[in-house]
């Protein structure tokens, strides 16, 4: 299994700043994923980070808004610019283990 | 349509019944199902995971998986109301690739 962590646990933002969010797991993984749960919904993948290469982002996500780093095998930072209201939801981190798929605890961000 | 279909409840059960939960999906590329249980304000917990047809039993939880029909499910036997939360069924066509989740249930086991 992998264990992955995340900070900040939450966090409440003003509209217009930005916040990044960062992701690491207990193991070396090639790919690490980012998704976001909006109020009351199910999860959305954001964008998949390979180590060493750009990350590939799904359709109405973009690198501008959602800026990701992934500097070694065991970290990522996913950044929401730029926030406004509608960016308040969790947002999770996940990665492979074992054939499995395992998920950190959330980042729960509120934008006022 | 979306790839993943789930119905969202609520699903309200007594302590000690049976909860049975279901996903249909679309994509006939999925060999890969995992369900997860999602307590409130908590990230997802992986209960059960699945490759291709068949059935997976793991203590109160049975996992099946129809291919043929795309369909999967997960029953929880003697439920227990520590059971209620959101359960989220997942599918990819690789171990390590992205996941579609269904909608997600919401499970209330009532003593």
């Amino acid at each position: 299994s992998a264990v992955i962590s995340q900070k900040p646990s939450r966090d409440i933002c003003q509209r217009g700043t930005s916040l990044t969010i960062q992701c690491q797991v207990d193991s070396q993984v090639t790919m690490m994923f980012w998704y976001r749960q909006q109020p009351g919904q199910s999860l959305t993948l954001i964008a998949t980070a390979n180590q060493g290469s750009e990350a590939t982002y799904e359709s109405g996500f973009v690198i501008d808004k959602f800026p990701i780093s992934r500097p070694n095998l065991t970290f990522s930072t996913l950044t929401v610019s730029n926030m406004s209201p509608e960016d308040s939801s969790i947002y999770l981190c996940s990665a492979p283990g074992g054939g499995e798929q395992y998920f950190g605890p959330g980042t729960r961000l509120t934008v006022t | 349509q979306k790839e993943v279909e789930q119905d969202p409840g609520p699903l309200s059960v007594p302590e000690g019944a049976i909860v049975s939960l279901n996903c249909t999906y679309s994509n006939s590329a999925f060999q890969y199902f995992m369900w997860y249980r999602q307590y409130s304000r908590k990230g997802p917990e992986l209960l059960m995971y699945t490759y291709s047809s068949g059935n997976k039993e793991d203590g109160r939880f049975t996992a099946q998986v129809d291919k043929s029909s795309k369909y999967i499910s997960l029953f929880i036997r003697d439920s227990q109301p520590s059971d209620s939360a959101t359960y989220l069924c997942a599918m990819s066509a690789d171990s390590w690739g992205k996941f579609q989740f269904g909608a997600g249930t919401q499970v209330v086991v009532t003593p």
